[in-house]
């Protein structure tokens, strides 16, 4: 079962880059890194999938070493609508949902 | 288009009483996904549908929770004998097959007190 790790929390400036790393020592072949992102009272919503390499979509980047252990979600420019719980998610094809372990998440607090 | 839809959107019940959750998913989406998330805390799998039938009820932390899926449409997840630490926030999510990780929908959830 691919456990996942993640900071606790993170406080960053308006404007600048924040990065939040998932640790994911057990991940097995077929499982994909999911990032969602949660606000007080909503459901977690879909940020970036990857699977090797390096992901790019409009709103973040997702980096992922050669051996998979670990990721990193980058978020560009952040404002403060950009507060949020974040989650790490480890996960293998359909079928497999068992597997599907959400981190603890990592609160962001993004000031003035 | 319509997203997942959960009611009530709060309940407050008596320790003791049984309770049903409901989950509208997004139309098409074959993959049902429950989860609770306790004050504070992380997500928690609870049961997994693939179309009606139920793979994996592993997650499920008690005889006391059931669930079940007709259609292939709608889910209800029921809490018989609740406890207070059943006090909760219910989350549904759906997903359409790709045959990789399914990019979950989720609900706004329903908020649980028993008191």
């Amino acid at each position: 079962l691919a456990k996942t790790t993640q900071p606790i929390s993170m406080d960053s400036y308006e404007g600048q880059e924040v990065n939040i790393t998932c640790s994911h020592n057990n991940i097995a072949t077929n499982d994909y890194i999911t990032w969602y992102q949660q606000f007080p009272s909503q459901g977690p919503r879909f940020i970036i999938q990857g699977y090797k390499t390096k992901v790019t979509n409009e709103v973040a980047s997702l980096f992922i070493p050669a051996d998979r252990k670990s990721s990193t979600l980058s978020l560009p420019r952040v404002s403060l609508s950009d507060t949020a719980v974040y989650y790490c998610l480890v996960g293998g094809p359909t079928g497999t949902a068992s597997k599907l372990t959400f981190g603890t998440g990592t609160r962001l607090q993004v000031t003035l | 288009g319509a997203g997942v839809s959960q009611s009530p959107s709060n309940k407050v019940t008596e320790k003791g009483k049984d309770v049903e959750l409901r989950c509208d998913p997004i139309s098409g989406h074959t993959a049902l996904y429950w989860y609770r998330q306790r004050l504070g805390q992380g997500l928690e799998f609870l049961i997994y549908f693939q179309g009606n039938s139920a793979p994996d009820k592993s997650g499920l932390p008690s005889d006391r929770f059931s669930a079940e899926r007709t259609g292939e449409s709608v889910s209800t997840l029921t809490i018989q004998r609740t406890q207070q630490e059943d006090s909760a926030v219910y989350l549904c999510a759906s997903s359409i097959q790709t045959g990789r990780t399914d990019t979950q929908y989720f609900g706004p959830g329903t908020r649980l007190t028993v008191l």
